[in-house]
């Protein structure tokens, strides 16, 4: 247990479908990501929050909406996907103390088939 | 957003082998270096985060280097056992902003 959760841990969904899936730290952690892992390709980096203000977003469609209400939670709202983004999507947490050298819990992944 | 390259992309060791592989980045605009451990099955997990040239460091039987000039690090696993199969993922971070780039991993496998 990283103390990092992730649910759905499967989800399948029409391309027409809207569904979100739920991150939370239990970790005290201000710093919160989303990575993607599709087949043969590095982890790559989607959005990151930092103390709820989205920080970083690495040029990911708008089919994909992050949402962090507070320190803890992370979303990731997803709509009219497409088959390529069929993946396994990771979150992570840290505590930023500005020195750049936090190392990142990861939560166990929500593997996506979209159909 | 930083290159990040690892090799081998996969290795297969029998019991009690030493083994080490490499992560290459840009020397220009480092800031840190991680490694984690991805076994099957289970989240990534943090080994260690590295900033200094000629940084070492370790934990138990696992240990790395660090050369930020010609931007490399090695990562040294003693006396392989089958529960270090996993995949090691490195991850350089720039000076600028808070995302990590990561390479694609090398896959060890320990046969007993």
């Amino acid at each position: 247990e990283t103390g990092v959760t992730q649910t759905p841990r499967h989800l399948v969904m029409g391309m027409t479908n809207k569904k979100s899936l739920k991150c939370e730290q239990h970790l005290g952690h201000n710093a919160m990501y989303w990575y993607k892992q599709s087949a043969k390709k590095p982890l790559e980096l989607m959005f990151v929050y930092n103390f709820k203000e989205q920080t970083e977003n690495n040029s990911v469609p708008s089919r994909f909406s992050p949402e962090c209400p507070n320190s803890s939670h992370l979303f990731l709202h997803l709509h009219t996907l497409q088959p390529e983004d069929s993946a396994l999507y990771l979150c992570a947490s840290s505590r930023q103390t500005g020195q750049g050298r936090e190392e990142q819990y990861f939560g166990p992944g929500t593997r996506l088939t979209v159909t | 957003i930083l290159n990040v390259e690892q090799s081998p992309q996969s290795l297969h060791v029998q019991e009690g082998d030493s083994t080490n592989f490499t992560c290459s980045f840009p020397s220009s605009n480092f800031y840190a270096l991680h490694w984690y451990r991805w076994e099957t099955a289970k989240s990534p997990e943090a080994l260690f985060v590295m900033t200094l040239n000629g940084d070492e460091k370790k934990k138990g039987r696992i240990s790395a280097t660090l050369n930020t000039k010609e931007g490399y690090s090695y990562l040294y696993i003693k006396g392989s056992q089958p529960e270090d199969s996993a995949t090691y993922l490195c991850a350089a971070r720039g000076n600028a902003g808070n995302m990590l780039t990561f390479g694609g991993g090398t896959r060890l496998m320990v046969k007993p």
